[in-house]
């Protein structure tokens, strides 16, 4: 069955260094996501992306966030100068292109990685 | 925007049990999905239910979108379903939608054998 992948499962950083976490969405995918979880809380939304552009943002994505559909596969959300505050779980997730009912897509979660910024 | 609850937040329950987790959402929604967080961290896919019914082995759920709630039923619980459920939807007021899903906080079940 296809999924979400994602690379590092664990990235450890120093506060202030560039990261760049890595996404393969499911092939056919055309929507694509990302979303984080910050430990014992719920996930939130980032940002949505389609068709090499960003659809929608939320106020946590700021000017250090940027995402990138660099090649036909991959798809990668880089944070510029990390924050302790940034330490997190960050999940890509990707939809089909094809509505289901009601002409709404289903959304397939990666593994997650996690975050940490000392 | 939209707003999302759950209930209970925690619930423990023996292996074998039955359970009821509800979702309230404050808007009328495109889409709603129940998630699965197992220990590793991982959203395992359980339904994607904007509206009716759908039963997957000892699992189903139950949304009335008309009445903003979403239910989903866990029968003969097991060990291995421990771990925290949350629902998520995509709000469909306001105009064009781009697929964000809103969480809600979980609801937090422990199974014990």
């Amino acid at each position: 069955e296809p999924e979400v992948t994602q690379t590092p499962s664990h990235q450890v950083t120093q506060m202030g260094q560039e990261v760049i976490l890595r996404c393969v969405p499911i092939s056919n995918h055309l929507y694509f996501y990302w979303y984080r979880q910050i430990l014992g809380q719920k996930v939130e939304f980032l940002v949505s992306f389609y068709n090499n552009e960003i659809s929608e943002k939320s106020e946590i994505f700021d000017d250090q966030f940027s995402v990138e559909r660099p090649d036909g596969s991959n798809f990668t959300l880089k944070i510029r100068s990390t924050k302790l505050e940034d330490s997190a779980m960050y999940f890509c997730a990707s939809s089909d292109p094809h509505p289901g009912d009601n002409g709404i897509y289903e959304q397939y979660f990666g593994p997650g990685t996690r975050l940490t910024v000392t | 925007g939209i707003q999302v609850e759950q209930s209970p937040p925690d619930l423990i329950l023996q292996e074998g049990a039955n359970s009821t987790l509800r979702c309230n959402f404050s808007d009328s929604v495109n889409n709603l999905q129940w998630f699965h967080q197992n220990p590793w961290g991982q959203l395992i896919n359980l339904f994607y239910i904007p509206s009716g019914t759908k039963q997957n082995g000892r699992l189903s759920a139950t949304t009335v979108a008309t009445e903003r709630y979403s239910l989903l039923y866990i029968s003969s619980s097991q060990t291995t379903d421990s771990g925290v459920y949350f629902c998520a939807v995509e709000s469909n007021a306001g105009g064009t939608s781009y697929g964000k899903l809103t969480f809600g906080q979980g609801t937090i079940l422990t199974v014990h054998p």
